[in-house]
């Protein structure tokens, strides 16, 4: 089956930091990447849309200056949280658009990120 | 744009029995997808069943079958024979094809009892 994985799976950092998450499809190409974010006992919020070889596309309310996106590779894609601040601390899930599928998407397995 | 609602924060079954969740959705849009996904303790997200909107015919994935009723923007998801393991938030989705976001409802805890 489709698999897509997410590095690193936990990570800590002081504020005022930056951290790179990766997400990896590994084994389809995914033009398409998506990045949620998801608070303790909440849902998944879409934070922004990853086209590969293009800018991401942001919702509302999301800070596309703080939340760097890029999609270098059909198979990999890299959320940049910059000058990270507690409140950003969350749990952070990427998926991958799997065309051949029927434009199912497959998910990562996220990152929690803690900023002291 | 699209809502996804679902009602029941939290639910419990005995085990070997049957429950539903259920989910209720906002659009004005003819074409779409909805899905049911599983969130364990692990916090992978993982698909249990899916539904196109065009199709009449309800989804089945052994255990688990859908309720879609389109007219009602209605989309409940049953469990037979429920397992232990069945145990996790349950979150109803919804994508349009046109740009493939998807919106998730606020999910349901699911706790099946031995």
């Amino acid at each position: 089956g489709a698999v897509v994985s997410q590095h690193p799976s936990r990570v800590i950092c002081k504020s005022g930091t930056s951290v790179k998450i990766e997400c990896r499809s590994l084994d389809f190409q995914a033009t398409t990447m998506f990045w949620y974010r998801q608070f303790p006992k909440q849902s998944l919020m879409l934070m922004a849309t990853s086209n590969e070889g293009s800018k991401a596309t942001y919702e509302q309310g999301v800070e596309k200056d703080k939340f760097l996106i890029n999609h270098a590779s059909l198979t990999l894609s890299t959320l940049t949280v910059t000058s990270a601040h507690p409140e950003d601390s969350s749990f952070y899930i990427c998926s991958a658009l799997h065309g051949v599928t029927n434009n199912e998407q497959f998910f990562g397995p996220g990152t929690r990120l803690t900023v002291l | 744009a699209q809502t996804v609602t679902q009602s029941q924060p939290e639910m419990s079954v005995q085990e070997a029995e049957t429950v539903t969740l259920s989910c209720t959705y906002d659009t004005s849009e003819n074409n779409y997808y909805l899905f049911w996904y599983k969130q364990p303790p692990s916090r992978q997200m993982i698909l249990v069943i899916r539904q196109e909107a065009y199709k009449q015919q309800n989804a089945t994935e052994n255990r688990f079958s859908v309720n879609f009723q389109k007219a009602a923007k209605s989309f409940s998801l049953k469990i037979s024979d429920s397992q232990l393991g069945d145990t996790a938030m349950y979150f109803c989705a919804f994508m349009k094809p046109s740009n493939n976001d998807m919106r998730f409802g606020a999910g349901t805890r699911l706790t099946v009892k031995p």
